[in-house]
């Protein structure tokens, strides 16, 4: 079975508009970690921003956050004001295990196109 | 503060041949990890290492080994290579408690 599911392949945004890329996971571990990486052309996976599963807000970066909703078991990102520079694909990805035997595990990502 | 520096950047074998590729950590971290990607299978963890031990394995054949050393780099071997071992591999560090940092991959092509 997936541990995480990123059901949407590919989205498309207007410019200057929020769009919300959809993220659920599936563990039994009570500690774990949640996060998402934006994978522009060039390959490089960059750090977006992290949930932890004991964290009681939802994490903001800049304009990116994650709506995360523990008992559904779902982290969303949320990008606001979207501009050209965040066409890439994104990824949630989530880390189980403890410090120094971690695990990380990646949905298939979405492709995010953002228009002029 | 450099970041995740992966050697090369592209590589182009032919079947049978064996390969390494390189990854340095971010400077101070520990934790280095292994991803395979491709269109079909998109992001598949290979393995973990931290402090010259390897911490995790995932699902992949023997051909697949790696090691690290006591400066924190990491190799990564494929020996035999098949055509279904193109892909993009990336490496990750991490320090104690961070976020895992990735490089910009080495893409490698077999033909």
């Amino acid at each position: 079975a997936q541990k995480i599911t990123q059901t949407q392949p590919g989205m498309f945004v207007q410019e200057k508009e929020a769009v919300t890329l959809d993220c659920t996971y599936d563990t039994s571990d009570p500690s774990y970690g949640l996060f998402w990486y934006k994978q522009p052309s060039s390959g490089e996976m960059i750090f977006l921003i992290y949930q932890g599963s004991y964290d009681q807000q939802n994490a903001t970066e800049g304009r990116y956050s994650l709506n995360f909703q523990k008992a559904r078991k779902s982290a969303n990102l949320v990008i606001s004001a979207s501009q050209l520079g965040d066409s890439a694909m994104y990824f949630c990805a989530m880390r189980e295990g403890t410090s120094g035997t971690y695990k990380y595990i990646f949905g298939t990502g979405t492709r995010l196109k953002v228009l002029a | 503060k450099a970041g995740v520096t992966q050697t090369p950047r592209y590589l182009i074998k032919t079947r049978g041949q064996q390969v390494t590729l390189s990854c340095s950590p971010i400077s101070g971290h520990r934790s280095v990890s292994w991803y395979q990607q491709t269109p079909g299978q998109g992001l598949q963890f290979l393995f973990e290492y931290f402090s010259e031990t390897q911490r995790n394995k995932g699902n992949f054949p023997g051909r697949f080994s790696g090691r690290q050393f006591s400066n924190s780099r990491s190799e990564m071997n494929v020996s035999t290579l098949e055509l279904g071992d193109s892909a993009l591999y990336l490496c990750a560090s991490r320090g104690l408690n961070t976020e895992a940092f990735f490089g910009q991959g080495t893409r490698l092509t077999v033909v």
